[in-house]
């Protein structure tokens, strides 16, 4: 089993839609959770961060974790095609000297078609 | 505007030659790590660095390659010989590991990493 598991999709959503991107992950000291957009050709870069259950908004983004079943997502909402990118989740480690580390999952690649 | 760069930002070499790539992490960020992403694997942490101490190396071939930091401005990862399946996007990301406000940083989320813009190595 991965410690970070994603669908790799695609997934493809109609422009203004809400797209809904999924995460589960092995470790269950598991600390902070991370999405990042990347685009083609391009490096990640920082969506958004969550650490305690529940959701986080920012913008049409919303972060939602639940640590009892380790699982956290991403919502998109009025998707726009600018949000056509692959999006990867990251997990990062408890302490010690894995303090810092992150695991990625292998990325969901979202479509927003007009 | 801080941000991590990356030299070169492409590279093609030949199979058995060294490769060099260099990384200049964000002022004031005390971590830095090294992936390698492909479309087969995804991103994998070859290694990383807290302080300049080398933390953890064990996503990394030892036997050809090695991951350095002479100073807190600079950190390097060689390849020596270099193969063909080492072709890959290598990337350097940097943070800060410790508190800087008087919250954890999962909560302050001062232990983000932010990624430079990569070097596409290409082995021949």
């Amino acid at each position: 089993q991965k410690e970070v598991e994603q669908n790799s999709g695609p997934l493809s959503v109609p422009e203004g839609a809400i797209a809904s991107l999924n995460c589960t992950y092995s470790d269950r000291g598991s600390q902070s959770f991370f999405w990042y957009r990347q685009y083609s050709g391009k490096s990640p870069e920082l969506i958004m961060f969550i650490y305690s259950n529940g959701d986080k908004e920012d913008g049409r983004f919303t972060a939602q974790l639940n640590k009892a079943s380790q699982y956290v997502s991403l919502l998109i909402r009025d998707s726009q095609p600018s949000d056509s990118a692959t999006y990867l989740c990251a997990v990062r480690s408890a302490g010690g000297t894995s303090y810092g580390k992150l695991t990625f999952g292998q990325g969901t690649i979202l479509t927003v078609h007009p | 505007d801080a941000r991590v760069t990356q030299t070169p930002r492409h590279k093609v070499t030949e199979m058995g030659q060294e490769v060099t790539m260099r990384c200049q992490p964000i002022l004031g960020h005390n971590t830095v790590f090294w992936y390698r992403q492909t479309m087969m694997q995804g991103l994998e942490l070859l290694a990383y660095f807290r302080n300049r101490a080398p933390l953890d190396d064990s996503g990394m071939p030892k036997d050809r390659f090695s991951a350095e930091m002479p100073d807190a401005t600079l950190a390097t990862l060689k390849i020596q010989p270099s193969e063909p399946r080492d072709s890959a996007v290598y990337f350097c990301a940097s943070g800060f590991s410790g508190k800087l406000t008087h919250e954890p940083p999962e909560m302050s989320g001062t232990d983000t990493q932010y990624f430079g813009p990569g070097t596409r190595l290409t082995v021949l």
